[in-house]
């Protein structure tokens, strides 16, 4: 079993609708870190958590570290959203990163 | 602007060269990271160095090496490649051990073509 499981795997949404994809994790960890893929490769960095909630713009990422579940959630969604999103943890009292599958994200006009 | 730094976005090869991807970050980070990514498997660590000179083998370290000489820089090497390490590489740097912020920043990525 993957360490990090993400859901959905494929997400279509419709413009101005509000998104949430989940993140779960079965290790110890020091951060969670929620990343954006565009189609061409390149990852940013969105949030780094390692407890309670960080708001950027439409953007919300929450975790509870009782429950080891995180969400990312997007306000107001615009089709420029449209990415894939990924679920990454890093693992207690090292700098490994562990990362899950990712969730596609389409958001029609 | 922080970078890492991935010398080509695009490579194609042919089985059994031996074909070297090279990534070059400017935030003196310790740890360097190379990720190979497939669909539906996520990112896969190949090998990470936490020191120049130091590296440890990641999940998937068969048919791969690495060097890093010197501290800004971490190279992947593929010996003998072959078609099933037609895949997108991804470098990462992160600060060391002990850093308050242990945030990592990506390359853009390498997709290599084996044929």
């Amino acid at each position: 079993k993957n360490e990090v499981e993400q859901s959905p795997q494929n997400l279509t949404a419709q413009e101005g609708e509000f998104i949430t994809i989940n993140c779960s994790y079965s290790v110890g960890i020091s951060a969670l870190h929620w990343l954006q893929q565009h189609p061409g490769g390149g990852i940013v960095s969105l949030f780094m958590l390692s407890s309670g909630k960080k708001k950027h713009g439409r953007l919300i990422a929450t975790i509870n570290i009782q429950e080891k579940h995180s969400s990312l959630h997007i306000t107001a969604s615009h089709p420029r959203d449209s990415a894939v999103y990924i679920c990454a943890v890093t693992k207690y009292n090292n700098n490994d990163m562990r990362f899950g599958a990712g969730t596609r994200l389409t958001v029609k006009p | 602007d922080v970078k890492v730094t991935q010398s080509s976005r695009y490579l194609v090869k042919r089985t059994g060269e031996k074909v070297f991807l090279e990534c070059v970050q400017d935030m003196d980070h310790e740890n360097m990271f190379w990720y190979r990514q497939d669909p539906g498997l996520g990112l896969r660590l190949i090998y990470f160095s936490y020191d120049v000179k130091m590296k440890e083998k990641g999940d998937i370290p068969e048919g791969y090496s690495v060097s890093r000489e010197k501290k800004e820089r971490f190279s992947l090497i593929l010996e003998s490649a072959s078609t099933n390490q037609t895949s997108m590489y991804l470098c990462a740097s992160s600060p060391g051990t002990g850093a308050l912020n242990t945030e990592a920043f990506f390359g853009q990525g390498t997709r290599l073509t084996v044929v």
